[in-house]
C-alpha cells in the first residue's frame, strides 16, 4: 500500500514562529502536493511539486514556501505563522501527473495563537 | 473545472445499498468525474472515477447518465465504516498540476 506520512498529526505555534510541515511518501511518486482544508472552503492547493527540486504555486501560496530535496520528501514553511494559517494540512502524491488517484496523508492540524 | 452539486447529507442503513448523487451540468468533455472520501480526521481516499461508460471496483460503482451531466456513487453494501463526507469532482485528467478542488461534499452517516 501507498503511504502518505506526515510528521506531526496536531501542532501549535505562536504567531511569527517559522514552521515546518515534512512529508513523506514511500512509493517513488513523482507528484507531490500541499492542500489546506478549512470549514466551507473544501480542499485548497498550496503548492505542487513534480520533480526533486521543482515546485509549482497552488491557488493559494502566499505566506508559504516549499522544499523538495528528495524525491520522498515534500516540506511546506510558513516562515512566520499569522493567526490565518490555522487550518487542517494535507500532503497527497501521485504516481506522475498523468495519475488519476492521489494518495493523502493523515492530516496536521496546526493553530496558530 | 466543472462546478459539481451534491446533497450535503444523506442517511443509509447499515448492510443497504447507499446512492450517492452528483451533479455537473457543465462538464465539458475532457473532464473525469472523480469520487473520494473523507472519515473523521484522517486524509481523503480516492474511492473511483470514469469518464462516461459505468465503472466498478471492489470499493463502488460509478454510473454516469448518458448525457454525463450527473453521476450517481453507489456503496452495494454499506458498512459503519462508510460514514464519511464523500466528494465529488470532475477535471480534465492531465489538468495543470493535476490538482484537486474539493466543495462541499455529502456527509453520509450509515447508522445500524
Amino acid at each position: 500500500d501507498v503511504k502518505v506520512t506526515q510528521s506531526s498529526r496536531y501542532l501549535v505555534k505562536r504567531t511569527g514562529e517559522k514552521v515546518f510541515l515534512e512529508c513523506v511518501q514511500d512509493m517513488d511518486h513523482e507528484n507531490m502536493f500541499w492542500y489546506r482544508q478549512d470549514p466551507g472552503l473544501g480542499l485548497r492547493l498550496i503548492y505542487f511539486s513534480y520533480d526533486v527540486k521543482m515546485k509549482e504555486k497552488g491557488d493559494i501560496p502566499e505566506g508559504y514556501s516549499v522544499s523538495r530535496e528528495k524525491k520522498e520528501r515534500f516540506s511546506l514553511i510558513l516562515e512566520s505563522a499569522s493567526t490565518n494559517q490555522t487550518s487542517m494540512y494535507l500532503c497527497a502524491s501521485s504516481l506522475s501527473p498523468a495519475a488519476y488517484e492521489q494518495y493523502f496523508g493523515p492530516g496536521t492540524r496546526l493553530t496558530v495563537t | 473545472d466543472a462546478k459539481t452539486t451534491q446533497p450535503p447529507s444523506m442517511d443509509c442503513a447499515e448492510g443497504r445499498a447507499a446512492n450517492l448523487p452528483c451533479n455537473h451540468s457543465t462538464i465539458s468533455g475532457n473532464e473525469y468525474v472523480y469520487w473520494y472520501r473523507q472519515i473523521h480526521s484522517q486524509g481523503p481516499q480516492y474511492i473511483i472515477h470514469g469518464l462516461k461508460n459505468n465503472e466498478t471496483n471492489e470499493m463502488a460503482s460509478l454510473i454516469i447518465t448518458e448525457d454525463r451531466k450527473s453521476s450517481t456513487l453507489i456503496l452495494p453494501h454499506a458498512t459503519l465504516r462508510d460514514t464519511a463526507v464523500y466528494y465529488c469532482i470532475v477535471r480534465p485528467h492531465n489538468n495543470a498540476g493535476n490538482m484537486l478542488t474539493f466543495g462541499g461534499g455529502t456527509r453520509l452517516m450509515v447508522k445500524p
